[in-house]
């Protein structure tokens, strides 16, 4: 069955710094994936979709990469602020786009 | 454009009751998927529905179940309530099936004592 891993265990990064979340997936091929930050108690925001075609991807101080052949994806935080600390979720998505990681915590310490 | 809007925010029920929660998605959405979350499982999805059709489902009993209105609007309805029914329910909308990214409710707080 399908399967994703996230880190689960909390990240804890410097102000200023770049945090890079990791997410493997296992038995399937997604045609794409998604990346979410999820505050406590509020549903997830969505933040970068990037496709199989794609190797990378950009937003502000966003980046996401896609490597098919590792199965796996790395969400880059640069330049991390207290206000990014939330938990980051990943979703590969394609034929199954329900299935998502059970995230990573970031916390960043000013 | 207003965001995904779910109702009610918070609710409290005894076991074996029944319970409908409410889902207005970001108009011109036409896809609504349910999640459950809970912090052992993480998200876990419950069903999406298309033009009023449920196009798929997760591994959940048949106590759960849904709808889709013409106007995109969703409900999702658990019967016979159990203690580990109490989670964050979600509703997300997208534009379309696939390909599309998912925009969230702020969920409803379902408590089951």
């Amino acid at each position: 069955s399908q399967k994703i891993e996230q880190n689960s265990e909390a990240l804890n990064i410097q102000e200023g710094k770049t945090a890079t979340l990791t997410c493997n997936y296992t038995n399937y091929s997604p045609a794409y994936l998604q990346w979410y930050r999820q505050d406590p108690g509020r549903g997830p925001v969505f933040l970068l979709l990037i496709r199989e075609n794609e190797k990378e991807k950009r937003k502000e101080r966003l980046k996401v990469t896609f490597d098919t052949t590792l199965k796996q994806s790395l969400f880059h935080i640069t330049a991390s602020q207290p206000a990014d600390s939330a938990t980051y979720l990943c979703a590969p998505s394609g034929t199954y786009k329900y299935i998502f990681g059970t995230g990573t915590r970031l916390k960043v310490l000013a | 454009k207003a965001g995904v809007t779910q109702t009610p925010r918070y609710l409290i029920k005894t076991r074996g009751q029944q319970v409908t929660l409410s889902c207005s998605p970001i108009s011109g959405h036409r896809s609504v998927s349910w999640y459950q979350q809970t912090p052992g499982q993480g998200l876990q999805f419950l069903f999406e529905y298309f033009s009023e059709t449920q196009r798929n489902k997760g591994n959940f009993p048949g106590r759960f179940s849904g709808r889709q209105f013409s106007n995109s609007r969703s409900e999702m309805n658990v019967s016979t309530l159990e203690l580990g029914d109490s989670a964050l329910y979600l509703c997300a909308s997208s534009l379309d099936l696939a390909g599309y990214e998912q925009y969230f409710g702020p969920g409803t707080r379902l408590t089951v004592t």
